[in-house]
């Protein structure tokens, strides 16, 4: 099966530096999200990109499906933005979503 | 965005006993739901597929007879989890995804004593 995987695997940062997650996976996919899941358990949807590139306020992401990689970008981070950070696929004519290994991201004051 | 709930978002319960978990899409409609796990400090790992109307599909490894999955309406999937034990303790979350996109409940926290 398709596999993903997540780098790096965990990032301590001081509030206000910037930071890149990446994505690698390796097969075509339908689609691709990132997630964040906050200290109590609850997955938020960040992006969906197949492909190209998205902005929302400090976070933008970008895939490059043809490299089979996505990246996504946090800029002055906040302690709010802790937590762990995971990139999930579909592929084929499967709806199942794979999850990568996560990125675990500590932001101190 | 669509939103999905779990309950209860919190269990313990004594081995030997049987816990049920709800999952409900409240603004849309679900064929299909899917359940996974997660352990402490791990990624999660689709346990499987929730079928409205019919038999669920369940992931390589994972018991069926132990994870009793019904989907009986378009709104709501229930996963038992049967003769618990200490190793069955886990965070379950449940997701489906109308249009494509992925969406989680808030998760159930089950600890077996």
């Amino acid at each position: 099966g398709i596999q993903v995987e997540q780098s790096p695997p965990d990032l301590i940062l001081q509030e206000g530096a910037n930071s890149t997650l990446r994505c690698n996976f390796s097969d075509s996919v339908n689609n691709l999200q990132w997630f964040h899941q906050n200290p109590w358990g609850q997955l938020i949807n960040l992006f969906y990109i197949p492909s190209g590139t998205k902005q929302n306020g400090r976070l933008s992401a970008t895939t490059v499906a043809t490299e089979r990689y996505s990246l996504l970008y946090i800029s002055s981070s906040q302690t709010t933005d802790s937590g762990v950070y995971f990139c999930a696929v579909t592929y084929s004519s499967a709806s199942k979503i794979i999850f990568g290994s996560g990125t675990r991201l500590s932001i101190r004051p | 965005g669509a939103v999905v709930s779990q309950h209860p978002s919190r269990v313990i319960c004594k081995s030997g006993t049987s816990v049920k978990i709800e999952c409900r899409s409240l603004d849309f409609q679900a064929t299909t739901m899917f359940w996974y796990r997660q352990f402490p400090k791990k990624s999660l790992m689709l346990m499987a597929t929730s079928n409205e109307g019919s038999k669920a599909t369940y992931e390589q490894g994972v018991e069926k007879d132990k994870f009793l999955i019904n989907h009986a309406s378009l709104t709501l999937s229930t996963l038992t989890v049967t003769s618990a034990h200490p190793e069955d303790s886990s965070f379950y979350i449940c997701s489906a995804a109308p249009g494509g996109t992925q969406y989680f409940g808030p998760g159930t926290r089950l600890t077996v004593l």
